[in-house]
């Protein structure tokens, strides 16, 4: 099994800072990543998909990156709405694929 | 608007069996692949199951395997999880969620997901 490997497990930020989310694989997974977005009583929700694309409606202040084992997760400009909890996801090994244990950013 | 309504989730005790619903709208629903998710409480997430977009195809985690069943009806727009010898490890949210890919390609990513259904395994 593929783990996934989230790092820091917690973020403390001000609205209009970077963040900057790590997600380590155990074994190459090519592109084959995505990063969900989780607010408090809600359902997460796709951000990212294939490493670098952004899913519909996504702000473009969210980027992603990387290949391989080593992926990140850019948010440009932290607003009030960003602070979440973010989760990694990987299908190279189809069907379903892993999530990793998520990185919660929080106001500092 | 896609929209994913889960239902059935109850507490039932160790051992017994449920049967999860997920009523689908807002898009072509046999044309895309499905997906149950579960998230135990405070904890992070982990894919269940998945079913073709014709409903051949059926794939499960190990942690559910042989005990849990996925089914769809697409004359109903439907989508199943029949829940068998449950313990007390499968407590947790289970999310009904849709595959990102289009015309009956699967990608297992999740673009769609439903407000979830609590399952609570307890005597």
């Amino acid at each position: 099994e593929i783990v996934l490997t989230q790092s820091p497990a917690t973020l403390s930020l001000s609205p209009g800072e970077r963040a900057t989310l790590s997600c380590r694989a155990s074994q190459s997974v090519s592109s084959y990543l995505a990063w969900y977005q989780q607010k408090p009583g809600q359902a997460p929700r796709l951000l990212i998909y294939d490493a670098s694309n952004r899913a519909t409606g996504i702000p473009a202040r969210f980027s992603g990156s990387g290949s391989g084992t080593d992926f990140t997760l850019t948010i440009s400009s932290l607003e009030p709405e960003d602070f979440a909890v973010y989760y990694c996801q990987q299908r190279s090994n189809w069907p379903g694929g892993t999530f990793g244990q998520g990185t919660k950013v929080e106001i500092k | 608007e896609v929209q994913l309504v889960e239902s059935g989730g109850v507490v039932v005790q160790p051992g017994g069996s449920l049967r999860l619903s997920c009523a689908a709208s807002g898009f072509t629903f046999d044309d895309y692949a499905m997906h149950w998710v579960r998230q135990a409480p405070g904890k992070g997430l982990e894919w269940v199951s998945l079913i073709s977009w014709d409903g051949g195809s059926t794939y499960y985690a190990d942690s559910v395997k042989g005990r849990f069943t996925i089914s769809r009806d697409n004359s109903k727009n439907s989508l199943y999880l029949q829940m068998n010898s449950l313990r007390a490890e499968d407590t947790a949210l289970y999310y009904c969620a849709k595959d990102s890919g289009d015309d009956t390609v699967t990608t297992s990513y999740f673009d769609y997901w439903g407000q979830g259904t609590l399952v609570t395994v307890s005597s």
